[in-house]
């Protein structure tokens, strides 16, 4: 168990929905990151937080959006949902957030777009 | 862009041999490399963190080299078991950023 917590764990919508993700990172880590994880792809780094602000940005669609809350929980908005965007949504926590630190993985949720 | 490469995509041993893979990162801009063990249905777990040139870390049967200068590592495992068999990922941060850009990883099957 990583400590990092994703909910939902499973999810099924239909095309132009709109879902949340949520993430809560293990205690004591100040940063978030989100991955997502298409079919064949690798982790593709979509967004960064560090104690409630935006630290680094990928390459996230404008349909999706992010923020993390004073309580350093964190989530995921998508929106009007294409079925491209079926996949494993990854969150992951570290404690520095400068780039040397490990990142704990969350079990990822999956969504599913029909 | 960063571009981290991993070879190769996957592979097959038998129970015993000895394995490594590589991970190629652009090494004009290295700040710090990390390995990453998946199994499946499972989430990531760090295996290393390493950010100087010539550093070399080891966990058991498992361990890793970089070289930063011509921006690879290797992840090295010795006498492989079937429990090893999952993908390895290695990510690399550029300075400045605070960005992991993962390879595409590596897929270890161990044959008993």
């Amino acid at each position: 168990d990583s400590g990092v917590t994703q909910t939902p764990k499973h999810l099924i919508t239909a095309t132009g929905q709109r879902v949340t993700l949520r993430c809560s990172p293990r205690s004591g880590d100040l940063s978030v990151y989100w991955y997502q994880q298409s079919l064949d792809q690798g982790l593709q780094f979509l967004i960064q937080y560090y104690n409630g602000e935006e630290r680094a940005k990928g390459n996230i669609l404008e349909r999706f959006s992010a923020q993390q809350f004073p309580d350093l929980h964190s989530e995921l908005n998508l929106s009007s949902l294409e079925l491209g965007d079926s996949a494993l949504y990854f969150c992951a926590s570290s404690f520095t957030g400068v780039g040397t630190g490990e990142l704990f993985f969350g079990e990822g949720s999956r969504l599913t777009v029909l | 862009i960063l571009n981290v490469e991993q070879s190769p995509q996957s592979l097959h041993v038998q129970e015993g041999d000895s394995t490594n893979f590589t991970c190629s990162f652009p090494s004009s801009n290295f700040y710090a490399l990390h390995w990453y063990r998946w199994e499946t249905a499972k989430s990531p777990e760090a295996l290393f963190v390493m950010t100087l040139n010539g550093d070399e870390k080891k966990k058991g049967r498992i361990s890793a080299t970089l070289n930063t200068k011509e921006g690879y590592s290797y992840l090295y495992i010795k006498g492989s078991q079937p429990e090893d068999s999952a993908t390895y990922l290695c990510a690399s941060v550029a300075p400045g950023t605070y960005k992991y850009i993962f390879g595409t990883g590596t897929r270890l099957k161990v044959l008993a």
